[in-house]
């Protein structure tokens, strides 16, 4: 069953504006962590947000904020005010158990190509 | 900032060839992982390991092999390389949450 799903292939955003990238997730775990990264066409992997199983308050980074909805099994990512900058894949990314006892590792999503227009 | 490092940033190579990918971090980071992300795709975990001498595969099958002699430096090994083995492959490090990503090669086999 996949961990990871993100349903948009491919989103075009005004410069300026919000946008909201969806992602979903399944585990039976209690403890987890679910990840956004950004990956521009260079290739690079760069981390934007975390956010935790048990974490209350949503986890804000600058202008990154991710909505996690935890009986929803949801985790969107939030890029407010968008910048041409901002054009690149987007890979939402969940681990799971504890990073102190568990393995650690991460399952991705499919990804989500964000095109901002000018 | 982090601090990892892979080289080559490119390859490209002829079949049968052995090959080397190296990645290195500067931060002392116990844990390491390599990734195999064909274009516009996800990436999978291939191999991963979690100390000198330690190492296992990932999710994904691959024919690649890794070791761990030191801790700084994990480097990945294609014996024969194959058209199939053609991806962009990314090391990474991890410290708490993060994972700490390399620039990535991108391996081309003809």
């Amino acid at each position: 069953a996949q961990k990871i799903t993100q349903t948009q292939p491919g989103m075009f955003v005004q410069e300026k504006e919000a946008v909201t990238l969806d992602c979903t997730y399944d585990t039976s775990d209690q403890s987890y962590g679910l990840f956004w990264y950004k990956q521009p066409s260079s290739g690079e992997m760069i981390f934007l947000i975390y956010q935790g199983s048990y974490d209350e308050q949503n986890a804000t980074e600058g202008r990154y904020s991710l909505n996690f909805q935890k009986a929803r099994k949801s985790a969107n990512l939030v890029i407010s005010a968008s910048q041409l900058g901002d054009s690149a894949m987007y890979f939402c990314a969940m681990r799971e158990g504890w990073y102190g006892g568990s393995q650690g590792n991460l399952i991705f999503g499919k990804g989500t190509k964000l095109s901002v227009k000018p | 900032e982090a601090d990892i490092y892979q080289t080559p940033r490119y390859l490209v190579i002829g079949t049968g060839k052995k090959i080397t990918l190296e990645c290195s971090q500067t931060m002392g980071h116990d844990k390491m992982y390599w990734y195999q992300q064909d274009p516009g795709m996800e990436l999978h975990l291939i191999h991963y390991s979690y100390g000198v001498n330690s190492t296992e595969k990932g999710d994904l099958s691959s024919e690649s092999t890794v070791s761990r002699i030191r801790t700084e430096h994990f480097p990945l090994t294609l014996e024969s390389a194959r058209p199939s083995h053609t991806s962009q492959y990314l090391c990474a490090s991890k410290q708490g949450q993060e994972q700490f990503f390399g620039p990535g090669t991108r391996l081309t086999v003809l």
